[in-house]
């Protein structure tokens, strides 16, 4: 069975742009949850999908956005970029939510100059 | 809010000691607790599930116990090889199941 797939796996890109991460889950799973991980604070929950639907949302301003396609594939965005958004962000994915074992993709390395 | 610790930060080990890294809680209402382990640059690969019910898990060369009432889990590696060098991380999920809730982790290094 393939993993959890994430593309692209490096960007860069400026202030103020726009990006768009997207996760293809383990085929079967319907959850695809994100997460943000910097040096600082760690990894931090940004938001779950599950069968199309955002089911829970982290702490995160407004910027970041995503989505998922009825495939249960997932798109997230950030807009307006900031300096600090630099991180690498995870996609995981189960069966069915959190009571269920969470495997990861290998993250897309973001940097913001 | 839930809050999840891992002591030591960082840990030396000569190659075939047994170690154990700890994981500690302050909301006991978990849904279960999931061990991880991230390579440099690289995502999280799954180690261990342990469900709210249950006490522990085992794997090969690792087991993982849970103590609810206490707030903590252990996760015991046996015969440390330089191939465990790693971070691990723990994470539980609370029993509203919204997210996982990580700890800084464990960078463990092995040598050789």
């Amino acid at each position: 069975k393939a993993g959890v797939t994430q593309t692209p796996r490096y960007l860069i890109k400026t202030r103020g742009q726009q990006v768009t991460l997207s996760c293809s889950p383990i085929s079967g799973h319907r959850s695809v949850s994100w997460y943000q991980q910097t040096p600082g604070q760690g990894l931090q929950f940004l938001f779950e999908y599950f069968s199309e639907t955002q089911r829970n949302k982290g702490n995160f301003p407004g910027r970041f956005s995503g989505r998922q396609f009825s495939n249960s594939r997932s798109e997230m965005n950030v807009s307006t970029l900031e300096l600090g958004d630099s991180a690498l962000y995870l996609c995981a994915s189960s069966y069915s939510g959190n009571s269920y074992e969470q495997y990861f993709g290998p993250g897309t390395r973001l940097t913001v100059t | 809010k839930q809050e999840v610790t891992q002591i030591p930060a960082a840990l030396s080990v000569p190659e075939g000691e047994n170690l154990v890294l700890n994981c500690s809680f302050t909301d006991s209402a978990i849904y279960n607790l999931q061990w991880f382990r991230q390579d440099p640059g690289k995502g999280l690969t799954s180690l261990l599930l342990i469900q709210s019910s249950q006490r522990e898990q085992t794997s090969g060369r690792l087991n993982a116990s849970l103590d609810k009432s206490s707030g903590r889990s252990t996760l015991y590696i046996a015969a440390s090889q330089p191939g465990d060098s790693a971070t691990y991380l723990c994470a539980v999920t609370n029993q509203a199941g919204t997210a996982l809730i990580f700890g800084k982790g464990t960078t463990l290094s092995v040598s050789s």
